[in-house]
C-alpha cells in the first residue's frame, strides 16, 4: 500500500498568497484528517471527514482555511490569503473500520509563508 | 472535554537506561489508545495500540505500555533505550470509534538518548 500521499511536500510562499494542500487517502480509509503541527501549539485537528462529509471542523482557525473533499480519494486544505503564522507542518491522515481506527499519516507539507 | 496529558515534556537518557513516558487521558468511556512516534523531521508512525483485551500492550522495537484503567493511564515503556530511539512521542486517545476515529493527542515528550 502506499501510504497516505501528501503534496507538496515543501511550500514556501509569500504573505497574501494562496496556499492548497493535497491529500490521498490510503485506498479504502474511509475516514480522513487534517493535522497542524507547530512548536508552540505542538498537534492540533484542523477538521476530519468520514465519508467525504466533514464531520468536525472546529479546529478550523479562522476563515482563511477551508477543506474539501470532492471524493473518497482526495482531499485539500486550502489557505487564503496565507499569513506568516500559518507556517507550520501540516499532516494529512486516514483511517477507516477495517484499519481498526487506526490513524495512518502522511508524511506531511512543510509550509513557511514569509 | 477530552485531553490527554503527558507528563514529561523533555527526557534525556544514555543508553540502555530504562524508560517510562507518562499519559493520563480524560474520558470516561470506552476508548482506544495509541503510542505515536515522530523521529526528527519525519511523520508520526505508530508504535503501539490498545483496543480491548490484555492491558499489556507489545510494539515495534521493543517498546510496550500499560493501560490501567482506574488511574486512566497508558504509559509507555522499553527496558533499554538506544540511541535511536531519540524521537517525539505522542499519547493519543480515540473517543468518537463510531465516527471515525478522531484522536486526540497529548502535547508530545521528546525523548533525547545520549550515546
Amino acid at each position: 500500500d502506499a501510504g497516505v500521499i501528501q503534496s507538496p511536500r515543501h511550500e514556501v510562499t509569500e504573505m497574501g498568497q494562496e496556499v492548497t494542500l493535497r491529500c490521498k487517502p490510503i485506498s479504502g480509509h474511509n475516514s480522513l484528517f487534517w493535522y497542524r503541527q507547530t512548536m508552540m501549539r505542538g498537534l492540533e485537528l484542523l477538521i476530519y471527514f468520514n465519508n467525504n462529509v466533514p464531520i468536525d471542523d472546529s479546529g478550523m482557525p479562522e476563515d482563511r482555511f477551508s477543506a474539501k473533499m470532492p471524493n473518497a480519494s482526495f482531499s485539500t486544505l486550502k489557505i487564503q490569503p496565507s499569513e506568516p503564522r500559518d507556517s507550520a507542518v501540516y499532516f494529512c491522515a486516514s483511517s477507516s473500520v477495517s484499519s481498526g481506527n487506526t490513524i495512518y499519516f502522511g508524511e506531511g507539507s512543510w509550509l513557511t509563508v514569509v | 472535554a477530552q485531553s490527554v496529558s503527558q507528563h514529561n515534556h523533555h527526557v534525556i537518557l544514555s543508553e540502555a537506561a530504562s524508560l517510562e513516558l507518562g499519559c493520563n487521558y480524560s474520558y470516561g468511556g470506552t476508548v482506544n489508545l495509541f503510542w505515536y512516534v515522530q523521529y526528527p523531521g519525519q511523520h508520526l508512525q505508530l508504535l503501539l495500540k490498545y483496543f480491548s483485551g490484555d492491558p499489556l500492550v507489545k510494539g515495534i522495537k521493543g517498546f510496550e505500555a500499560e493501560f490501567i484503567k482506574s488511574k486512566f493511564s497508558f504509559n509507555l515503556r522499553k527496558p533499554s533505550v538506544q540511541w535511536s530511539d531519540t524521537a517525539e512521542y505522542f499519547c493519543a486517545v480515540n473517543t468518537l470509534y463510531n465516527q471515525g476515529g478522531k484522536l486526540i493527542f497529548g502535547q508530545g515528550t521528546e525523548l533525547s538518548v545520549k550515546p
